[in-house]
């Protein structure tokens, strides 16, 4: 079993949509949560970063943790087909190098 | 403006041949980080670097070696003996050494393929 586990999609939404994008994770050690967005040949872009559970809004992104579930989401509203990439959810904790999801990659459909 | 600037964005290399892929950042940050990304695995940590003239391996070290001379430069070099190189690097920094809270900033990447 993979220690954080992310569903590939790909997902594909009409604009305007909520989209939910989530992330599982094993070790409950996890305490910094990261959502980077990552566009065709381009490198990963940090979107939004929390520090344990709860809820961290930034315009029409909202990211959410639940460290009791060890599950955390992203969610995107009235979605943009400038939103149309690869999401990677990204923890880590004290010392420890980052573990990275695989990545969901969503299409927005004009 | 403040980032991190990788090249080549495209690179070939030949049978037997090595090829560093280069990595500045003007954030200074202390750490540095080299990633590999193939479909469907996400990023796996090549090396990283916490601070000058120090570095330590990540998951798949083997083919690869850094160097870390100064605080704005890591390069990566891809031996021979990587025999399966093909892939999207990425070079990353982050502010502090203690890797796990501090968020990482990323390079636009250099796609490396076989000829």
């Amino acid at each position: 079993q993979k220690e954080v586990e992310q569903d590939p999609g790909p997902l594909s939404v009409p604009e305007g949509a909520i989209v939910s994008l989530n992330c599982t994770y094993s070790n409950s050690a996890f305490q910094y949560f990261m959502w980077y967005r990552q566009y065709s040949r381009k490198g990963p872009e940090l979107l939004m970063y929390t520090y344990s559970s709860g809820n961290k809004e930034d315009g029409r992104f909202t990211a959410q943790v639940d460290k009791s579930s060890k599950y955390i989401s992203l969610f995107i509203r009235d979605s943009q087909p400038s939103d149309s990439a690869t999401y990677l959810c990204a923890m880590g904790f004290g010392n420890e190098k980052l573990t990275f999801g695989t990545g969901t990659r969503l299409t927005i459909i004009p | 403006d403040g980032g991190i600037t990788q090249s080549p964005k495209y690179l070939f290399r030949k049978e037997g041949q090595n090829v560093t892929l280069s990595c500045e950042q003007n954030l200074n940050h202390d750490a540095m980080y080299w990633y590999r990304q193939d479909p469907g695995q996400g990023l796996r940590l090549i090396y990283y670097s916490q601070i000058v003239n120090d570095f330590q391996k990540g998951d798949i070290a083997e083919g690869y070696s850094v160097s870390r001379e100064k605080k704005e430069s890591f390069p990566l070099t891809v031996t021979s003996a990587q025999k399966n190189p093909t892939a999207f690097y990425l070079c990353a920094s982050s502010r502090s050494t203690g890797t796990g809270d501090q968020p990482q900033h990323f390079g636009d990447g250099t796609r490396l393929s076989i000829l």
